[in-house]
């Protein structure tokens, strides 16, 4: 069965530092991975998607991720912190069945201080 | 192009009432899942549907709770005999049928946040 760890259920960091958040991922198959962004009370919004192109993934706002299969990872980061980046974010991997149903990890809080 | 449409965004229920959450998906969209968001926690799939049938469904708890997806109309997912427990976010996303369903995106609506008091 497939799975995510999201490592850090909260993270903050100062406006201007990088930004990283943690993802490992458990899968039989080559994964498809996403990364989602949720502001308070509003629903979810894509960043980035890995559908087993490049490896090196760049998404809206500023942020990346880089699949390592050799590390299971998919981990999100952003150079520079920006104070409208404090929102909750969750890694996720698609249900290879081809339902297109989503595995979700627990999210991760980004709290950006001035 | 409106995007994912979830009504009511709030929803206050008393114990043993009955809930109903809609889902209007993206258009041109026929594919419609429905996820559970509790607290302090990520979302769960819960179920997937296409227009009248409902594909999988493993995620739904076995009581109360049923999904439908009719031909004309939004999806409803519907709590019966609400519980405490049952308080949560509920979201609908939604997916472009002519793609294959593992890469392709799911656009999220904002949720319906069920109170159970």
């Amino acid at each position: 069965a497939q799975s995510v760890t999201q490592l850090g259920s909260h993270v903050s960091v100062s406006e201007g530092a990088l930004v990283l958040l943690r993802c490992n991922y458990s899968s039989s198959v080559p994964p498809y991975l996403f990364w989602y962004v949720q502001y308070p009370n509003q629903g979810l919004q894509l960043l980035l998607k890995y559908t087993s192109a490049a490896t090196l993934v760049k998404g809206i706002n500023g942020f990346e991720a880089e699949f390592k299969k050799s590390e299971t990872s998919f981990h999100l980061t952003k150079p520079s912190a920006h104070m409208s980046d404090a929102a909750e974010y969750f890694c996720a991997v698609s249900d290879r069945s081809n339902t297109g149903k989503l595995i979700f990890g627990q999210g991760t809080t980004l709290q950006v201080k001035p | 192009n409106a995007g994912v449409m979830q009504n009511p965004r709030h929803l206050v229920r008393r114990r043993g009432q009955e809930a109903r959450l809609r889902c209007s998906p993206m258009k041109g969209h026929s594919h419609v899942y429905w996820y559970r968001q509790l607290p302090e926690e990520g979302l769960k799939f819960m179920v997937y549907l296409q227009k009248e049938n409902i594909i999988d469904e493993s995620g739904m708890p076995k009581e109360r709770f049923s999904a439908e997806f009719p031909k004309e109309g939004p999806s409803i997912l519907r709590i019966q005999q609400v519980v405490r427990g049952d308080s949560a976010a509920y979201f609908c996303a939604s997916s472009d049928p002519g793609q294959s369903h593992g890469r392709t995106e799911a656009f999220f609506g904002q949720g319906t946040r069920l109170t159970v008091v």
